[in-house]
């Protein structure tokens, strides 16, 4: 069975810090790897998907890398910003099953 | 603006009560799941669907909760009788698989969820 695990599960941060999430997954055999952001009481919005054959993927201030062999994905945020406080997740895939596995997602709060 | 849609957005009961949640996938979308969310367990699969035909509801369980897709634009998620312990967000998401394939062409969206608490 997948195992996804976040750390840590929670940060604070000065804004215009960098951000460095961690996820590590116990099984290699990943089809995609998702990036996922949470505001409070509500539902998930998808930053980035990584697939098995990527390195890394860019969106704007947010950069993930993946590294299949080891089980790791990071997720940069450069120059933080009080509006990234959030709880980012993390979510794999296996080929041929379209079940995510999700991390319980690191909680972040950056202070102004 | 294409999003997935869950009705009630919150719902408190008592426990021993039926309970409905309904969710509109993307149109043109082909594939639904049914998530919760809880503090202890994050985010596990409920049960997924295809074509309206249940693929997977292996984390559901059975004996009071039944997942259906009456048709393509509308899944529910029944749990009757409810018990405290079903208190949690659950949350519908969409995507699409292409025929003769077997992995999502799409992200899988996500909606808004519906707030569960049993008393």
């Amino acid at each position: 069975k997948q195992e996804v695990t976040q750390i840590p599960a929670a940060l604070s941060v000065p804004e215009g810090e960098n951000l460095v999430l961690n996820c590590s997954f116990t099984d290699s055999a990943i089809y995609n790897l998702q990036w996922f952001r949470q505001d409070p009481g509500k539902g998930l919005t998808s930053l980035l998907l990584i697939q098995s054959s990527q390195r890394e993927q860019t969106s704007g201030r947010l950069n993930a890398s993946l590294d299949k062999s080891s089980g790791r994905s990071t997720l940069y945020i450069a120059a933080s910003q009080p509006g990234d406080s959030a709880t980012y997740l993390c979510a794999v895939k296996r080929d041929g099953n379209n079940r995510l596995a999700f991390g319980k997602g690191n909680q972040v709060v950056v202070i102004p | 603006d294409a999003r997935v849609t869950q009705t009630p957005r919150h719902k408190v009961t008592e426990m021993g009560q039926e309970v409905t949640m309904r969710c509109q996938p993307i149109l043109g979308h082909n594939t639904v799941f049914w998530y919760r969310q809880t503090m202890m367990q994050g985010l596990e699969l409920l049960a997924y669907f295809r074509n309206r035909a249940p693929l997977d509801d292996s984390g559901m369980p059975k004996d009071r909760f039944s997942a259906e897709m009456p048709d393509a634009t509308l899944a529910t998620l029944k749990i009757q009788p409810s018990e405290p312990r079903d208190s949690a967000v659950y949350f519908c998401a969409s995507g699409l698989v292409r025929d003769g394939q077997t992995n999502l062409n799409t992200e899988a969206f996500f909606g808004q969820g519906t707030r569960l608490t049993v008393v």
